[in-house]
C-alpha cells in the first residue's frame, strides 16, 4: 500500500515563526503536491513537484516555499507564519507513469496564533 | 485554467434513497478521479476513470465518465448512514501539467434514518 506520512497531525505556531511541514512517501512517486483545505473553499494547490529539486507554483503560492532534496520527501515552508495561514495542510503523491491517482497523507492542522 | 464544478454542494438524503452527484469540467480531459473525505480525516481514493464511457462500481456507489459532455456522475444507490462524508471529483488537465489535479469544491453528503 502507498503510504504518505506527514510530520505532525497538529501544530500550533506563533505569528512570525518559520514553520516546516514535512511529507514523506514510500512508493517512489515522482510527483508530490501540497494543498491547503479551508471550509467552503475546497482544496487549493500551493506548490507541486515533478522531480527532485523541481518545483512549480500552484494557485496560492504566496507566503510559502518548498524544498525537494530527495525524491521521497517534500517540505512546505512558511517563511513567516501569519494567522491567515491557519488551515489544514494536505500532502499528496502520485506516479508519473501510472494513472496519476494522488495518494494523500493524513494532514496537518496548523494553527497560527 | 480548468474549472471543475460539483453539484449539489450539500446533499441531505434519507436512508434507502437514490441520488446522483454531478461533476462538470471546462476543458477536455479523459482522466477523472473521485475521492471521499470523512470529517477530520484526509482524502481517500474511490474511483479512477480513464476513458470515455468508463464505469466503476463499489458497493452502493457507481461512477461514470462522459468525456464528450465533460461530465462525471457519482450515483448512490439505497443510501446508508456510513456513506455520510464529503465527496470530491478531480480532473487531470493533461498536457504540460499532466498529473496535476483540479478539484471540485466537494459535495457534503448526510444520510439520515
Amino acid at each position: 500500500d502507498v503510504k504518505v506520512t506527514q510530520s505532525s497531525r497538529y501544530l500550533v505556531k506563533r505569528t512570525g515563526e518559520k514553520v516546516f511541514l514535512e511529507c514523506v512517501q514510500d512508493m517512489d512517486h515522482e510527483n508530490m503536491f501540497w494543498y491547503r483545505q479551508d471550509p467552503g473553499l475546497g482544496l487549493r494547490l500551493i506548490y507541486f513537484s515533478y522531480d527532485v529539486k523541481m518545483k512549480e507554483k500552484g494557485d496560492i503560492p504566496e507566503g510559502y516555499s518548498v524544498s525537494r532534496e530527495k525524491k521521497e520527501r517534500f517540505s512546505l515552508i512558511l517563511e513567516s507564519a501569519s494567522t491567515n495561514q491557519t488551515s489544514m495542510y494536505l500532502c499528496a503523491s502520485s506516479d508519473r507513469q501510472g494513472h496519476h491517482e494522488q495518494y494523500f497523507g493524513p494532514g496537518t492542522r496548523l494553527t497560527v496564533t | 485554467e480548468l474549472k471543475v464544478e460539483q453539484n449539489p454542494l450539500f446533499l441531505s438524503m434519507q436512508e434507502g434513497k437514490n441520488y446522483t452527484i454531478y461533476c462538470n469540467y471546462s476543458t477536455t480531459s479523459d482522466r477523472l478521479y473521485w475521492y471521499r473525505q470523512d470529517p477530520g480525516k484526509s482524502l481517500e481514493s474511490l474511483f479512477v476513470l480513464l476513458s470515455n464511457g468508463a464505469v466503476k462500481q463499489e458497493g452502493r456507489l457507481m461512477a461514470s465518465l462522459d468525456t464528450k459532455a465533460r461530465l462525471s456522475t457519482l450515483h448512490i444507490t439505497a443510501a446508508v448512514h456510513d456513506l455520510s462524508a464529503t465527496y470530491f471529483c478531480a480532473v487531470d488537465a493533461g498536457g504540460s501539467t499532466l498529473g496535476r489535479l483540479y478539484f471540485g469544491r466537494g459535495t457534503q453528503l448526510t444520510v439520515w434514518p
